[in-house]
């Protein structure tokens, strides 16, 4: 059964902080997502990355980058953290595509 | 870029009855289409998704069905029962290229 793990359930950052989101998978998938989710806009795309070292941005990166050094690790910052990223950070892997996404449990940030 | 539309937003129906969710996407390049169901508090889960080359899937009481011509899919719950509660995503995509999801519709099942 995929496993996609993300480091923390719940986050409290001040404004101005640097942020690290960490996801790791353990089915080698070669696709992983970055999305957050605010009530009634659904998922939106932040980042994805089909390989190492390799990103593309979605369709809402301002605010955000992103790092994926080994296949199984994709991180998400917030270089500046501001208020009006209080949301919940989806992290999701899929094997070669179009296939289904496998989402981690989200991570709450608050930055207040 | 693709563009997702889901409606409704929001769906109550009787147990027992049966409930149906549409999306439109804008892309005609878009070959995969996934639902998912989200429980309160918890991640997303696939439930069921269907290819371009195909019209129709089912899988016992949910079916999910695709008029690329109209670029619009429907899913479909039958006999819904109060397990069926939660918020459904729909999502467009093709190959290596981003899953783009609707805004999701928020289904509850009145006894």
């Amino acid at each position: 059964d995929v496993k996609v793990t993300q480091s923390s359930r719940y986050l409290v950052k001040r404004t101005g902080e640097k942020v690290f989101l960490e996801c790791v998978q353990d089915m080698d998938h070669e696709n992983m997502f970055w999305y957050r989710q605010d009530p009634g806009l659904g998922l939106r795309l932040i980042y994805f990355s089909y390989d190492v070292k390799m990103k593309e941005k979605g369709d809402i990166p301002e605010g955000y980058s992103v790092s994926r050094e080994k296949k199984e690790r994709f991180s998400l910052i917030l270089e500046s953290a501001s208020t009006n990223q209080t949301s919940m950070y989806l992290c999701a892997s899929s094997g070669t595509g179009p296939s289904p996404l496998h989402f981690g449990n989200g991570t709450r940030l608050t930055v207040t | 870029g693709e563009n997702v539309e889901q409606h409704p937003s929001t769906l109550s129906v009787q147990e027992g009855d049966s409930a149906v969710i549409k999306c439109t996407y804008s892309d005609s390049a878009s070959n995969y289409f996934p639902w998912y169901k989200q429980e309160l508090g918890k991640r997303p889960q696939l439930i069921i998704d269907i290819r371009s080359n195909v019209g129709e899937k089912k899988d016992q009481r949910i079916a999910v069905t695709l008029n690329k011509t109209a670029k619009h899919f429907s899913l479909h719950i039958t006999e819904t029962q109060p397990e069926d509660s939660a918020v459904y995503f729909c999502a467009a995509s093709k190959r290596d290229d981003k899953i783009i999801f609707g805004k999701g519709t928020r289904l509850h099942i009145l006894p």
